[in-house]
């Protein structure tokens, strides 16, 4: 099993560029998360989805869109990219709703210039 | 809102020292995990305390649920290596949503 992983590593955009991070995981796990992280803070929630076909939205959603036309795959777009977006961007998924059992993506590193 | 408050923000120890780390809130939480991200990598799960008063260990990791249910504590014992990385405290606030504190970033010298 692979886990959870995101597509690309890295990515560097100029401003007001758009892309499309990608998230799959091989666990048949139902709920799937999109969280960023920024220097000397902790993960933040921008969006999560339940189930296939459904998404929802976390703590800080503004300027990012997210599709999850397949159970295991969980796609998380940037329209039109800000500076202020820049940061590491992690998948996660889980069996439960329960905090206690997300898998965790290895990342991904947007610099947005 | 909900803020979890982790200290010491970072850590210098020498090889085989004990490590003690905290986490704490004005808000009351039903539960308490503890993550370890390497570096590079994704967060990991540790430890997870569902109990005020609960204690539980993984290995040379104890962890410990606060009785006022404020706070948790996380201890490694006879640091090696390959601790180093970044803990963090994250709790789930109700739902799918879970916070996480800012972060210990451990050092460790061989």
């Amino acid at each position: 099993n692979a886990g959870v992983t995101q597509t690309p590593k890295f990515r560097v955009l100029k401003t007001g560029q758009s892309m499309t991070l990608l998230c799959a995981q091989d666990m048949n796990h139902e709920y799937m998360y999109w969280y960023r992280q920024d220097p000397g803070m902790g993960l933040r929630l921008i969006h999560y989805s339940v189930g296939e076909g459904t998404t929802a939205k976390g703590e800080v959603p503004d300027g990012y869109n997210v599709s999850r036309l397949k159970k295991q795959n969980f796609l998380l777009g940037l329209e039109s990219a800000a500076p202020s977006q820049t940061s590491v961007y992690f998948c996660a998924s889980s069996y439960s709703r329960l905090a206690d059992t997300q898998y965790f993506g290895p990342g991904t590193r947007l610099t947005v210039l | 809102g909900q803020q979890l408050n982790q200290s010491p923000q970072s850590m210098f120890i020498q090889e085989g020292e004990d490590v003690s780390m905290n986490c704490t809130s004005s808000s009351i939480f039903n539960t308490w995990l503890w993550y370890k991200q390497d570096p590079g990598e994704g967060p990991v799960l540790l430890i997870a305390l569902y109990k005020a008063g609960e204690l539980t260990s993984n290995g040379r990791l104890t962890a410990q649920f606060g009785i006022t249910r404020k706070d948790s504590f996380l201890n490694i014992s006879a640091s090696i290596p390959s601790d180093v990385g970044i803990y963090f405290c994250a709790s789930n606030t109700g739902g799918f949503k879970t916070i996480f504190g800012a972060g210990t970033r451990l050092f460790v010298k061989a």
